[in-house]
């Protein structure tokens, strides 16, 4: 069965003040693990896409790192409009097409 | 523009009635996906659907059913049977490189 855990649960930081988000994950083969983007009573966004190990992708003040056994979203320099749920998603290749998600992480930049 | 409509934003239900989630997609998808997601946690795929009149149920399609007449359309009952139906509910569909682009949702409660 495909997992997906993120952490921290939440996470407060000040302005400009960079910090990690982490997504650990157990799939049978990872077809692809997804970044996105949710505001309150919003749907989520689509942030990033990354396919194997060692691949990164950037946006703005956001980079999201891949490994074998978990992936990294890094927010550097953070302004309080980054503040959202963000959440991970992995696709298993070897069962369905359906995303199977983490339970997120709830940031929150204070200025 | 092209996206998901999801209609309506609040729904409320009564005790043993079926109620009816809209969704529309003019993305010419042909894979479209439900979640329900709880606060604090992530998204539980409900059912989903890869190709016209054809879908599968997913991790949590009880007291749940849906329909795939057509392409754009793929409306969610919630029926009686749903005994906790408060949640929010997200159609999706399945683009390219399997990026899932999310309607912004529908708050369904109990009264």
């Amino acid at each position: 069965e495909d997992q997906v855990t993120q952490s921290p649960e939440a996470l407060r930081l000040q302005e400009g003040e960079s910090s990690s988000l982490n997504c650990s994950y157990t799939v049978s083969g990872l077809r692809g693990l997804f970044w996105y983007r949710q505001d309150p009573g919003k749907g989520p966004e689509f942030l990033f896409t990354l396919y194997s190990a060692g691949e990164e992708k950037e946006k703005e003040r956001l980079k999201a790192t891949l490994t074998k056994k978990e992936s990294f979203l890094h927010i550097t320099a953070p302004k309080p409009e980054d503040s959202a749920t963000y959440l991970c998603a992995v696709q298993d290749g070897e069962t369905s097409r359906a995303l199977t998600f983490g339970s997120g992480t709830r940031l929150q930049v204070q200025p | 523009d092209g996206g998901i409509t999801q209609s309506p934003k609040y729904l409320f239900r009564k005790e043993g009635q079926n109620v009816t989630l809209s969704c529309e997609q003019n993305l010419n998808h042909d894979a479209m996906y439900w979640y329900r997601q709880d606060p604090g946690q992530g998204l539980r795929l409900i059912y989903y659907s890869q190709i016209v009149n054809d879908f599968q149920k997913g991790d949590i399609a009880e007291g749940y059913s849906v329909s795939r007449e057509k392409k754009e359309s793929f409306p969610l009952t919630v029926t009686s049977a749903q005994k906790n139906p408060t949640a929010f509910y997200l159609c999706a569909s399945q683009g390219v490189n399997e990026k899932l682009f999310f309607g912004s949702g529908t708050q369904l409660s109990v009264l």
